[in-house]
């Protein structure tokens, strides 16, 4: 299954609201699609799975929705600490993929 | 508390085999939940999943690529390893030892938990 986030980059203030699109070739199975949040010289962090389930930890600005083959991940209202990559990721079907990211900067 | 740590050799020669290994800390890998997964980020790039295994032996691997990859369980050890065979430059990446893919045997399970990645870069 490929991938394709939309946009490649989202330039945004604080405050401001981030909405971010991933789009499957197929239907997902059952909905198992993910977002991660990666910032330079880390690994990715998991931040909602299932479509719209926070992990762990993860603030509820964050949210997810979608369902098939469209998916959306909405930041509430964007902080300092969010400008990063964000990837969206599928795993009902081997071999998993990912998106190739959306950047969040100023 | 989980936590990963992936070791190994930095650099790699051509047409050499690479080969990792994950050591899990806080928790057993034949748990019977989780599979385990390697995926590698090229410089500057996306996230390509390399393959998982679940405690058992059931592997998955990526197709792209073309069956140069091997993966291991050493449950006495808690350890999971990655071979891949016939390195060249485009394997130079950072690889990462993460917990998911599969769920009880099953797909299902999102990686939440990544360790803090090795760089391997292939040159002679």
């Amino acid at each position: 299954i490929v991938l394709t986030q939309s946009p490649g980059t989202l330039s945004l203030s604080p405050g401001e609201r981030a909405t971010l699109s991933c789009r499957a070739s197929q239907t997902v199975y059952s909905n198992y699609l993910a977002w991660y949040q990666q910032k330079p010289g880390q690994a990715p962090r998991l931040l909602i799975y299932g479509v719209s389930s926070r992990a762990t930890g993860i603030p509820a600005r964050f949210s997810g929705s979608g369902s098939g083959t469209d998916f959306t991940l909405t930041i509430s209202e964007v902080e300092p600490d969010d400008f990063a990559v964000y990837y969206c990721q599928q795993f009902g079907s081997a071999p998993f993929t990912f998106g190739p990211g959306t950047k969040v900067d100023f | 508390q989980v936590d990963l740590q992936e070791s190994g050799p930095t650099l790699v020669k051509p047409s050499q085999t690479l080969s990792l290994t994950c050591t899990v800390s806080g928790g057993s890998i034949n748990s019977g939940a989780y599979s385990w997964s390697w995926i590698r980020q090229a410089p500057g790039k996306g996230l390509e999943w390399i393959g998982c295994i679940y405690y058992t032996g059931i592997t998955y691997d990526n197709p792209s690529l073309k069956s140069r990859v091997s993966l291991s369980v050493d449950i006495s050890k808690n350890q999971i390893s990655l071979r891949l065979a016939s390195v060249t430059a485009a394997d130079t990446a950072e690889y990462y030892c993460v917990r998911g893919g599969l769920w009880f045997g099953d797909f299902g399970a999102a990686f939440d938990i990544w360790g803090r990645g090795t760089m391997v870069t292939v040159s002679s």
